[in-house]
C-alpha cells in the first residue's frame, strides 16, 4: 500500500522567505502526484499536479518537483506571504480511483 | 455547478443515530471520491464512483457506511448507527476522468463536519 509522509507537520516562517515543503511516498508506481491546499474549515484546493512523465510544474510563486526513483516531490514557495498560510497536502495516484494523502504541513507566514 | 457542494456542512447527531450526507459534483464529472479527514489524520479513501457504479468500496470503514450516486451525478453517503469515531470531516470530490495518467484534477467541496454526541 502506498503510504505518503510529509516533513514538516508544521513550519514558521518570516514575510518574504522562499520555503520548501517536503513529500515522499513508498510505490513510485504513481500516474500523478498532487499538491493542494487546505484553509481552516474549508475543503482542498488543487495548486499543481504532476504527471508522473514531469519533472516540475510551476504556477506563479509556487514550484513542484518530482523525483519518482527517490519517491520525493518538493514544493516549493517564493517569497511567501501571510496569505500563504494553510496546511498543504500532497497526494500520490497511484491506480485509476484512489489518491493517497500525506497529512500535511501546517504553513504558518508571519508578517 | 460551478464547484463541487456538499450538505449539510455541520451536523451533530445523537450516538446511534443515521446520517446522510450529500454530495452535488461538478456537472459532467463522472469521477466521485469520498474522503475522510479525522482531526490530526490525513485524508482516509471510503469510495469512489464512476458513473453510477462503484468500482472500489474498499475504503468503508464498515458495514454502517453505504453510499450511491444516481443519475451520474448527486451522491448520498449513509452512517447508520452513528458512533463518536465517527466524528469527522467527510470531503467529496469530483474530475473529468479517472483512468490512467490523463487522470484529471481532483476537485474538492467543503466538506461536511460531522459530530457525533
Amino acid at each position: 500500500k502506498q503510504e505518503v509522509t510529509q516533513i514538516p507537520a508544521a513550519l514558521s516562517v518570516p514575510e518574504g522567505e522562499n520555503l520548501v515543503l517536503n513529500c515522499s511516498f513508498t510505490d513510485s508506481a504513481i500516474y500523478n502526484l498532487q499538491w493542494f491546499r487546505q484553509d481552516p474549515g474549508k475543503g482542498l484546493t488543487s495548486l499543481l499536479l504532476i504527471q508522473s512523465s514531469q519533472r516540475e510544474q510551476t504556477s506563479g510563486r509556487l514550484n513542484a518537483s518530482l523525483d519518482k526513483s527517490s519517491g520525493r516531490s518538493t514544493l516549493y514557495i517564493a517569497a511567501s506571504q501571510p496569505g500563504d498560510s494553510a496546511t498543504y497536502l500532497c497526494a500520490a495516484q497511484t491506480g485509476a480511483n484512489n489518491l493517497f494523502f500525506g497529512t500535511g504541513t501546517r504553513l504558518t507566514v508571519i508578517p | 455547478g460551478a464547484g463541487v457542494s456538499q450538505s449539510p456542512s455541520n451536523k451533530v447527531t445523537e450516538k446511534g443515530k443515521d446520517v446522510e450526507l450529500r454530495c452535488d459534483p461538478i456537472s459532467g464529472h463522472t469521477a466521485l471520491y469520498w474522503y475522510r479527514q479525522s482531526l490530526g489524520q490525513g485524508l482516509e479513501f471510503l469510495i469512489y464512483f464512476q458513473g453510477n457504479s462503484a468500482p472500489d468500496k474498499s475504503g468503508l470503514p464498515s458495514d454502517r457506511f453505504s453510499a450511491e450516486r444516481t443519475g451520474g451525478s448527486v451522491s448520498t453517503l449513509t452512517i447508520q448507527r452513528t458512533q463518536q469515531e465517527d466524528s469527522a470531516v467527510y470531503l467529496c470530490a469530483s474530475s473529468l476522468a479517472a483512468r490512467g495518467a490523463g487522470a484529471n484534477v481532483l476537485t474538492f467541496g467543503a466538506g461536511s463536519r460531522l459530530t457525533v454526541l
